[in-house]
């Protein structure tokens, strides 16, 4: 199975905003309506942040949001803060044989 | 309140078994899916296969089917990850996470704290 495709590493000032983006194919990010975005401390859990392409589950602030266009999905994260430092993973539902793929991670660093 | 409690970190020596668990509580244990995800050092998460409580229908992440066994308990809401021949590469962190019960549903919305396999001679 083929990772879909992260920035390795974005960054940005607080205050700004940033976005990461997670490029698919048609076979998944393109054909489904079924993407999330998750935030990883390290030493944690991760963290769903972004549920079916730009959902807030409840808690999420909304300076978190996700959207799609075609083959890719994006995260932007506005107002960073430096809470925010830490990586990030897209995850896509890729049918019934595939099932799911994740992105292979964007470290974010609040400068 | 939800809780996804897996088991203790473990150092193995290649070629011994292993049974990690994920304890669940907090929800109905048959309406979702569970999840494992590995994170092996300094590398991203990768999905390793999903099981449903129900009927035990596994789906195994290609890169890993055959290796690991994945299978629920529903008497005690608890789901297992186990390995019959651990290798050293096996040595990363372990994730049980969960989805809903829903064709495409990719919301894994609560982990457990993870589990530490370290896997060396």
């Amino acid at each position: 199975q083929s990772a879909l495709t992260q920035p390795r590493s974005v960054s940005g000032s607080p205050g700004q905003s940033v976005t990461i983006s997670c490029t698919g194919t048609s076979s998944d990010v393109g054909h489904y309506d079924f993407v999330s975005w998750y935030q990883h401390h390290p030493g944690k859990a991760p963290k769903l942040i972004i549920s079916d392409v730009s959902n807030r589950p409840s808690g999420v602030p909304d300076r978190f949001s996700g959207s799609k266009s075609g083959n890719t999905a994006s995260l932007t994260i506005s107002g960073l803060q430096a809470e925010d430092e830490a990586d990030y993973y897209c995850l896509s539902y890729a049918g019934t044989y595939t099932f799911v793929v994740f992105g292979g991670g964007t470290k974010l660093t609040v400068l | 309140e939800v809780q996804l409690v897996q088991s203790g970190a473990e150092v193995k020596k290649p070629g011994e078994s292993l049974k990690i668990s994920c304890k669940t509580s907090g929800y109905t244990f048959t309406s979702y899916w569970i999840v494992w995800v590995r994170q092996m050092p300094g590398k991203g998460l990768e999905w390793m296969g999903i099981i449903n409580p129900i009927d035990s229908d596994t789906r195994y992440n290609p890169s890993f089917q055959g290796h690991v066994t994945m299978s629920t308990d529903t008497s005690i809401n608890t789901a297992y990850l186990q390995w019959d021949t651990l290798k050293a590469s096996d040595t990363a962190m372990y994730y049980c996470s969960r989805r809903r019960a829903v064709t495409g549903d990719v919301n894994f919305d609560m982990w457990g704290q993870g589990t530490m396999v370290t896997v060396s001679s």
